[in-house]
Parts: structure tokens; C-alpha cells; sequence
């Protein structure tokens, strides 16, 4: 059965900390594997990664995929408030138009 | 630049009743998904559409319907409300298939059945 698991489900942290999402997963024909941010609503596209070993970076977000260990972590450094949200993971299979979604990381970053 | 819409917001059914949750995008998508997401819980896929005319289940189809008869638009039906359907909704279109590309979600339906 195709799974992504992300851990930790979640997590409490102070402004400025340095924070790593993981996002495990077994899949049949792996295409890519994509990070969203949800906050109160929809959930916002941040990275896509289908390359082993090359960082997305998006200013103190990075992320990077490991597809012989079947894993990606999500980087943020120096976290603000605003960087709380629900962290999800999903990934792309070749085989069909499905993507199978993580449960997600809840973050919270506290003042 | 309204992206994916989707109407209500926010709605309350009793049990038995129907409904049809609305979405459209203005993006010119070709493909077009539901999901649902439960509290805790990743995003299951309901339907989606390949394009005008074409729709497909995805991993939790039971009590829902779809049709896509303009590229615009891809309503969710429930026919008869249950309160395992309590749940928030989303719809979300992408350019190609959701294999390699970002998907756009709307805002979301927040459905209660009691």
C-alpha cells in the first residue's frame, strides 16, 4: 500500500529556533514529492523536489529529497509566528493523477 | 486573480439531505480534483477531472458525484448527507496532471451532516 508518513506530528518551538519536518514515504513508480503549508484554510504550494540531493530554497525555507532512503525534510531557520501552520507532504506517483498526502506536522512557533 | 473558488464556506446538512458544493477556476486548468480532509488527517482524493466531460474516482468516492461540463467548473454532489461526510472540502485544478506541477486549492467548505 502507498503511504507518506510525516513526523513529528507535531511540534512546539520558540521564535528563532532552527526546526526540521520529515516526510517519509513508499510508493510504486515515485515521481516527486511536494511540500504545502496550510493555515487556517488552503493549503499553499512550496516546494516541489523529484532530484535526490538537490535544495529547494525559498528564503529560510530549504528542503531536500533523499530517493534512495525514500525520505525529504523541510529546513526552516530562524522561525517567526507567522511560520505557524500545518506542514504536508505529498507525493507523485507515475502511475496515475493521484497524490497520496501526509497527515502533516502541526508547528507551532511560540513568541 | 480569483484562482479556484469554491462556495459555501461553511454549511450545515441534516441527515439525508443533499447538496452540491460549487467550484470554479479562472486559470484555464485542465485538471480539476476534490478532496476531502478529516481533522489530523492528510487529504484523501474524492473525484477528479481530466479535462471537459471527463471524470474519474479517486480514493473515496462512496456518496459523492461529479460532472465537468466546462473546463471552469466541477461541482461536488452529495445525494444523501451522512454524518461520516462531516468534513472540509477542498477543490484544486492544476495545468497538467497533479504528478509534477503545483496544484491551486480554494479556500475550502467546512460541512457538518447532523
Amino acid at each position: 500500500e502507498d503511504k507518506v508518513v510525516q513526523s513529528p506530528l507535531s511540534l512546539v518551538v520558540h521564535e528563532g529556533d532552527t526546526v526540521t519536518l520529515n516526510c517519509s514515504y513508499e510508493v510504486t513508480n515515485f515521481r516527486s514529492l511536494l511540500w504545502y503549508k496550510q493555515e487556517k484554510k488552503a493549503p499553499t504550494f512550496l516546494f516541489m523536489l523529484t532530484s535526490s540531493g538537490i535544495e529547494k530554497k525559498s528564503g529560510r525555507l530549504s528542503s531536500i529529497l533523499d530517493k534512495k532512503e525514500l525520505f525529504s525534510i523541510l529546513n526552516i531557520t530562524a522561525t517567526q509566528t507567522g511560520d505557524s501552520a500545518v506542514y504536508l507532504c505529498a507525493v507523485s506517483m507515475d502511475s496515475n493523477y493521484q497524490l497520496i498526502w501526509g497527515a502533516g506536522t502541526k508547528l507551532i512557533i511560540k513568541p | 486573480n480569483a484562482g479556484v473558488t469554491q462556495t459555501p464556506k461553511f454549511r450545515i446538512l441534516k441527515i439525508g439531505q443533499s447538496m452540491t458544493l460549487q467550484c470554479t477556476q479562472d486559470m484555464n486548468h485542465n485538471y480539476m480534483y476534490w478532496y476531502r480532509q478529516d481533522p489530523g488527517m492528510g487529504l484523501k482524493l474524492i473525484y477528479y477531472s481530466v479535462g471537459a466531460g471527463i471524470t474519474d474516482k479517486g480514493e473515496v468516492p462512496n456518496g459523492y458525484n461529479v460532472s465537468r461540463s466546462t473546463t471552469e467548473d466541477f461541482p461536488l454532489r452529495l445525494e444523501l448527507a451522512a454524518p461520516s461526510q462531516t468534513s472540509v472540502y477542498f477543490c484544486a485544478s492544476s495545468i497538467r496532471a497533479g504528478l509534477n506541477t503545483e496544484a491551486f486549492f480554494g479556500q475550502g467548505t467546512r460541512l457538518t451532516v447532523v
